[in-house]
């Protein structure tokens, strides 16, 4: 089963840095894009940033670019996003999802995990 | 960056009825590279739609997808009780990846 599983959220101040993981299984990680999809309280989904198989291609929403770094570890199946210079308007329910077909970058999100919890508040 | 529009913002209707969702692009998307998905509260999305017109693996077939260029729709057929939700559209043709603000199908 393709699974999808976010952590490292918490409660962090205003300013300061989050590290959130993705811990993918059930698929050739190595082989599939994938993103972060955040949603702030009570509102809609917001597109934070995407990277491709093998890392050539990285993108960023306006609003996170220079502050948000994406990256993966494909020895480790993992998904990261380095949060830094925290805003109150960062704080939202952060999801992973995996791109549909092998080393496509533009393309849907097919699987999603549950999501890992930013707050941001001092 | 394209900026998806959608509408109308709340859809009241009653099972069995037909609902039509609209999502407007600032730009023409690429290759129809639209997708749709539904959200039902304390869940992640789910996709429903991609490329526009294409159902993904298990969705019924009342959900269908239709446009091209700057205009998109979703038709649910005859409303099941599940399918009381909201729904998002997307696209993702090009650099920055966007969500509309999603059309929220509620029960009347």
């Amino acid at each position: 089963e393709v699974q999808l599983v976010e952590s490292g959220g918490g409660l962090v101040q205003p300013g300061r840095s989050l590290r959130l993981s993705c811990a993918a299984s059930g698929f050739t990680f190595d082989d599939y894009a994938m993103h972060w999809v955040r949603q702030a309280p009570g509102k809609g989904l917001e597109w934070v940033s995407g990277i491709s198989w093998n890392s050539g291609s990285i993108g960023y929403a306006d609003s996170v670019k220079g502050r948000f770094t994406i990256s993966r570890d494909n020895a480790k199946n993992s998904l990261y996003l380095q949060m830094n210079s925290l805003r109150a308007e960062d704080m939202a329910l952060y999801y992973c999802a995996k791109v549909a077909f092998r080393y496509y970058y533009y393309y849907y999100m097919d699987v999603w995990g549950k999501g890992t919890t930013v707050t941001v508040s001092s | 960056e394209i900026v998806l529009t959608q509408s109308p913002g709340t859809l009241s209707l009653s099972p069995g009825e037909r609902a039509t969702l609209s999502c407007r692009a600032s730009q023409s998307v690429s290759s129809s590279y639209l997708a749709w998905y539904q959200q039902k509260p304390g869940q992640a999305p789910r996709l429903l739609i991609y490329g526009a017109s294409s159902r993904a693996t298990g969705i019924p077939d009342r959900f269908s997808g239709s446009g091209s260029g700057t205009d998109f729709t979703l038709t649910i057929s005859r409303l099941e009780p599940e399918d009381f939700a909201v729904y998002y559209c997307q696209q993702y043709g090009s650099s920055q990846f966007t969500f509309g603000p999603g059309t929220k199908v509620d029960i009347k």
